[in-house]
């Protein structure tokens, strides 16, 4: 199967940087997205790594490396409306776009 | 706004009961995906149709089933309900079926009592 894993809390400061990891199975993975959830909403799509390396968006940047089956999250210039869950998903090949998804990492910003 | 649509938005039913939901993907997507999130599992990949066709299958119980229609919307079908049951279920949209960026409705919680 793939398991999908990520921290379940963390908390930062306003204005800081934070960096959220996952780590998953890399057995039939095929690119790794990122989503934020905030409470009772729908998840939002934040990145794409299908090939290794830094993807940089603005605040937000996502790491790949397919031979460590890791991934990370950074975000930069944090700011209270991030509190949210990051979701890591993993997708699986055979058919179609199956993701994986990881139970989340629920971000809290304090001042 | 992500242009997926869900209806209802709420649904308080009875065990045993059955119930339908509703998805319109975005305009121009052919791939509808149906999520379940409850507190305790996270988000869990349900089904995925494509241009009406099922295209993968994750942890579906044999109680629900889904069907996508021509004009592409879709419908989940959750019959002889049990509490466990409760849950935020999610439709997603995507252009097409390869590694493409999903775009969430705003859901349907459901509550069986």
């Amino acid at each position: 199967g793939q398991n999908i894993d990520q921290p379940t809390e963390m908390t930062a400061t306003e204005g800081a940087i934070v960096q959220i990891n996952c780590t998953y199975q890399t057995s039939g993975f095929n690119g790794l997205f990122w989503y934020q959830q905030h409470a009772g909403e729908a998840p939002t799509f934040l990145s794409y790594n299908v090939l290794d390396g830094l993807e940089e968006k603005g605040r937000f940047s996502s790491f790949l490396s397919r031979s460590k089956g890791y991934s990370y999250l950074l975000l930069k210039e944090l700011q209270m409306k991030d509190s949210a869950s990051y979701l890591c998903a993993g997708v699986i090949t055979g058919g179609g776009n199956k993701l994986t998804f990881g139970t989340g990492t629920q971000l809290k910003v304090e001042l | 706004d992500s242009g997926v649509t869900q209806t209802p938005k709420h649904l308080i039913t009875a065990t045993g009961q059955r119930v339908t939901l509703r998805c319109s993907p975005r305009s121009g997507d052919l791939s509808v995906y149906w999520y379940q999130q409850s507190l305790d599992q996270g988000l869990q990949f349900l089904i995925q149709y494509y241009n009406g066709e099922e295209r993968a299958k994750g942890n579906i119980l044999e109680r629900f089933s889904a069907q996508q229609f021509p004009d592409l919307h879709s419908e989940l079908n959750l019959s002889s309900l049990e509490l466990g049951d409760s849950a935020l279920y999610f439709c997603a949209s995507s252009v097409g079926t390869g590694n493409y960026e999903q775009y969430f409705g705003p859901g349907t919680r459901l509550t069986v009592t």
